[in-house]
């Protein structure tokens, strides 16, 4: 059963430019979360997906960040007109559903994204 | 809200030693308490949690936690130190009703030294 699959693994972006940041779930699950790690701190969370839904993005900068977990592919992270204070890690996780005995997430690897 | 504060950023012990990572936690509703490690440029890997139930967990690569609620705390600890320990580690804390988002710490970097 593969992992929690992120990619790019490494971005590169100038100011201002758009980031795209794609998280493919483990098998099964339908619920998708994203955090961001700045350095020298801990991950913070952003925002809780499920399939064609946003259940909680209060973690989300207001402006230029958006995200989306579409029917079919992919969920999305987008950072539009990227400043360097965006350069960070960032991490999806998956569940197969929120609660339950487990509460557990599963973590991809992350997209680490420098904005020079 | 919730928190959780790790004391300290690094922590470093002998290869055999005992290690002991602090973790505490503010909630104000029972907590769900996770142990993650996260190796160089890698993702989160869970190491062992709590949800209800025994209090002193166990998880992988013999690591074990024990959850007090008189004091907050969900300390993390391993009888013996192994190269392989060193990584980084963080707390975090979730609650019925949060929809499992999870609330890290800024996590404590283990050193071990041969």
């Amino acid at each position: 059963n593969a992992g929690v699959m992120q990619n790019p693994r490494h971005l590169v972006r100038r100011r201002g430019q758009e980031a795209r940041l794609r998280c493919s779930p483990m098998k099964g699950h339908s619920h998708v979360y994203w955090y961001r790690q700045l350095p020298e701190e801990g991950l913070k969370f952003m925002v809780y997906l499920q399939k064609e839904n946003i259940i909680d993005e209060s973690g989300m900068p207001k402006e230029r960040f958006s995200a989306e977990f579409p029917k079919e592919g992919p969920s999305i992270l987008r950072i539009q007109q990227v400043v360097r204070g965006d350069s960070a890690a960032y991490f999806c996780a998956s569940s197969p559903r929120p609660g339950g005995s487990s509460y557990e997430q599963y973590f991809g690897p992350g997209t680490r994204l420098t904005v020079t | 809200a919730q928190s959780v504060t790790q004391l300290g950023s690094h922590v470093s012990v002998s290869e055999g030693a005992l290690v002991l990572l602090r973790c505490n936690y503010s909630s104000s509703v029972p907590p769900y308490l996770f142990w993650y490690v996260q190796y160089p440029n890698q993702g989160l890997q869970l190491l062992l949690k709590y949800t209800t139930g025994a209090t002193l967990v166990k998880g992988i690569n013999g690591f074990e936690a024990e959850f007090k609620k008189s004091e907050t705390s969900f300390h993390l600890t391993k009888p013996s130190a192994h190269m392989s320990d060193a990584a980084e580690y963080f707390c975090a804390v979730t609650h019925t009703g949060a929809n499992s988002k999870l609330t890290f710490g800024k996590g404590i970097t283990l050193s071990v030294r041969p």
